[in-house]
């Protein structure tokens, strides 16, 4: 089935260490976001690519750090340097800007202990 | 992107409807309105999106003022199973890397009610 898969569920890391995200994609779409969901908040977004190879700042994209080497993948670091990093963490692709909408992963939850 | 309003929370009877406002007075002319909702802890679901003109499909209708400043997604009859945040955005159709980005603001928290 043709989705967007998001690893772990759960992911747990001690204070210190940089943590990588993964996000897979088989929708052949151009466009990948990474946002951040904190309780009771909406969602605020980290980082967006349009294209491979290429990637823009979001809002708090401060303590985060993401690559597109391939269409299908777009994983998300999270450094040391972010202060608060335990949170929901949900991906997000996109056909492109022409009338279509954007599906989401089931997201990662990280808790940094 | 423009920004949209809307309410931080609202309650509905189960099996009356719900309509859920949002305001995005700055929208321009090429700009999209969609609408998700997301279930607690999930990653958010497409319901509809329109331009100018109302849409329906299986799970909402969508309607859009005249001057598009303003939206209103209609749930027809909500169950419990309707109880979610829905957050109502707008997004151009421009080419462009700046209108690749996609805001989501805090969204209303909709309670459906036995």
């Amino acid at each position: 089935d043709g989705g967007i898969t998001q690893s772990p569920k759960y992911l747990f890391r001690k204070e210190g260490q940089n943590v990588t995200l993964s996000c897979e994609q088989n929708l052949n779409h151009d466009a990948m976001y990474w946002y951040r969901q904190d309780p009771g908040q909406g969602l605020r977004l980290i980082y967006y690519s349009q294209i491979v190879n290429d990637f823009q700042k979001g809002d708090i994209a401060e303590g985060y750090s993401v690559s597109r080497e391939k269409k299908e993948s777009f994983p998300l670091t999270v450094t040391s340097a972010q202060k608060n990093p335990t949170a929901f963490y949900l991906c997000a692709s996109k056909g492109g800007l022409t009338n279509t909408e954007a599906f989401f992963g089931q997201g990662t939850r990280l808790t940094v202990v | 992107d423009a920004k949209t309003t809307q309410p931080p929370s609202m309650d509905c009877a189960e099996g009356r409807a719900a309509n859920l406002p949002c305001n995005h007075s700055t929208i321009s002319g090429n700009e999209y309105v969609y609408w998700y909702r997301q279930i607690h802890s999930q990653g958010p679901q497409y319901i509809i999106h329109g331009l100018k003109n109302n849409e329906t499909n299986e799970m909402a209708s969508l309607i859009i003022t005249e001057d598009r400043k303003s939206s209103t997604l209609i749930l027809p009859h909500a169950t419990l199973r309707d109880t979610a945040v829905y957050y109502c955005i707008v997004n151009s159709q421009n080419s462009g890397g700046s209108n690749y980005k996609l805001t989501f603001g805090k969204g209303t928290l909709l309670t459906v009610n036995p």
